[in-house]
């Protein structure tokens, strides 16, 4: 298994600014992904961060909106710009296990944005 | 486009009730399907696993899922639920392209909660 740490755990930020999420793995992963847990909802895939390249987004995420970086296959960092209440999420990093096949999760950081 | 859609949104059970979660999802072609359950104030855990071989899935905690590829059904089954069973969980869906992975789906969650 993988075994995933995100920084900040939590954090309550201001309207209109931006904060930036780390995600490292302790070992060597293919597919890294972001994804956002809604208040009482469920996991939306925000995108697919892809090592040394763009990352790929999803339908209704934008790249200003939610830059992400991958600069090796061990961490990668996602983006919450100018943000909004609306953005008041879990924010969740995920590695695909190479020979497992499963989604390995950290456990996410809480963002509140007043 | 791939969706995964879990029919209980909320359940509420006695210790010692049997328990079944529906999931259905809606893609033709392979897939690998997973649980997800989430206990309060945890992260997400795999519970059990389809990818191929004997439909009738074992997870850990006792927990079971069928897969029943003609109804395009994965769901879950405890045959005596305990009070630690009190989590969230998720059905989920790799879909399966030529070319590689393809992102995983999740359905809205249900809610179990059982009491004492």
């Amino acid at each position: 298994s993988a075994v995933i740490s995100q920084k900040p755990s939590r954090d309550i930020c201001q309207r209109g600014t931006s904060l930036t999420i780390q995600c490292q793995v302790d070992s060597q992963v293919t597919m890294m992904f972001w994804y956002r847990q809604q208040p009482g909802q469920s996991l939306t895939l925000i995108a697919t961060a892809n090592q040394g390249s763009e990352a790929t987004y999803e339908s209704g995420f934008v790249i200003d909106k939610f830059p992400i970086s991958r600069p090796n296959l061990t961490f990668s960092t996602l983006t919450v710009s100018n943000m909004s209440p609306e953005d008041s999420s879990i924010y969740l990093c995920s590695v695909l296990g190479i020979n497992t096949g499963e989604l390995f999760f950290g456990e996410g950081s809480r963002l509140t944005v007043l | 486009a791939q969706s995964v859609s879990q029919h209980n949104h909320h359940v509420i059970l006695s210790e010692a009730a049997s328990l079944e979660l529906g999931c259905n999802y809606s893609y033709g072609g392979t897939v690998n399907l997973f649980w997800y359950v989430q206990y309060p104030g945890q992260h997400l855990q795999l519970l059990l696993k389809y990818f191929s071989g004997d439909p009738l899935v074992k997870g850990i905690k006792g927990f079971e899922a069928e897969f029943i590829k003609s109804k395009f059904s994965f769901n879950l089954r405890k045959p005596s639920v305990q009070w630690s069973d009190t989590a969230e969980y998720f059905c989920a869906v790799n879909a399966l392209f030529s070319g590689g992975y393809n992102k995983l789906i999740f359905g809205a969650g249900t809610r179990l909660a059982v009491h004492p």
